[in-house]
C-alpha cells in the first residue's frame, strides 16, 4: 500500500539556519503530495501541496519540489526562525485531495534563538 | 468562516471504561469528516471517515467505531477501552474530496 517515510526527529536548529526535511513516498499511480504543520497545543495545518511531477510548492517561506524520479518531497527553508518550532508531516494522497491521506511518522523541529 | 471543535482536550480512562470524543463543525454543510490516530511512536492514522449522515467508512479494524448522527457532528467511541487505544486523536473535515484537510486540537486519550 501506499506510504510515507520521513527523517527522524527531533530537528533542532539555530535562528537563521537552513532547514531539510526529506519525506519520500512509495504509491501507485500518480498521487498528490502534502506538508502538514502542527504548532504546540494546536491542530495540522496544511502548509503547501503538489499535483504532479516537477511542481514546487511553498508558503511561508517553506518550499518542496515533487519529484518523480527520486519519489521525494522535501521541505526546505533558507532561513528558519523560532516561530517555526512545530512538528511538520509530509503525506500523500491518490485520489488527488482529503480523501485518504496517508501521512509520515512527523519531524520534530526546534528552533533555539 | 468555518470553524471545528473537537473536545474534551485531554482524557484519562480506565482500560474497560466507555469512551465518547465529540467533533462538530461550524459554517459549512455536508463536510467530509475524518477521524484520525496518533499513537506513540507512529504516523497519523485514518481511523474514519464520512460523506453524510449515517455513512461511515472504516479504515482498519479495531476496537473503536465512529457514528455521525447530524450532517455536522462525528463521535467516535469505544464500549470498553484497550490499553492500546491511548494515543492522540483528531478529527478533521474538508468541503469535498479534493480539498485540503481542516484539522481540530485534538484530544489525548490515556487509557491506564
Amino acid at each position: 500500500g501506499d506510504s510515507v517515510t520521513q527523517m527522524e526527529g527531533p530537528v533542532t536548529l539555530s535562528e537563521e539556519a537552513f532547514l531539510t526535511i526529506n519525506c519520500t513516498y512509495t504509491a501507485t499511480g500518480y498521487p498528490s503530495l502534502f506538508w502538514y504543520v502542527q504548532y504546540p497545543g494546536e491542530g495540522l495545518q496544511l502548509l503547501l501541496k503538489a499535483t504532479k511531477a516537477d511542481d514546487k510548492g511553498s508558503n511561508k517561506g517553506f518550499e518542496a519540489t515533487y519529484r518523480k524520479e527520486t519519489t521525494s518531497f522535501h521541505l526546505e527553508k533558507g532561513s528558519v526562525q523560532v516561530s517555526d518550532s512545530a512538528v511538520y508531516f509530509c503525506a500523500l494522497s491518490d485520489k488527488g485531495g482529503s480523501e485518504k491521506l496517508v501521512f509520515g511518522k512527523g519531524t520534530k523541529l526546534t528552533v533555539n534563538p | 468562516s468555518q470553524t471545528i471543535h473537537q473536545w474534551p482536550a485531554t482524557l484519562v480512562q480506565p482500560v474497560g471504561s466507555p469512551l465518547s470524543l465529540e467533533c462538530t463543525v461550524e459554517g459549512t454543510s455536508n463536510p467530509n469528516l475524518y477521524w484520525y490516530r496518533q499513537a506513540a511512536g507512529r504516523g497519523l492514522q485514518l481511523l474514519f471517515y464520512s460523506v453524510g449522515i449515517g455513512q461511515i467508512s472504516s479504515e482498519v479494524p479495531q476496537n473503536l467505531s465512529a457514528s455521525r448522527p447530524q450532517d455536522r457532528q462525528f463521535i467516535l467511541s469505544s464500549k470498553k477501552l484497550l490499553l492500546s487505544d491511548s494515543g492522540f486523536y483528531l478529527c478533521a473535515w474538508s468541503p469535498n474530496s479534493v480539498s485540503p484537510l481542516h484539522f481540530g486540537n485534538g484530544t489525548r486519550l490515556t487509557v491506564t
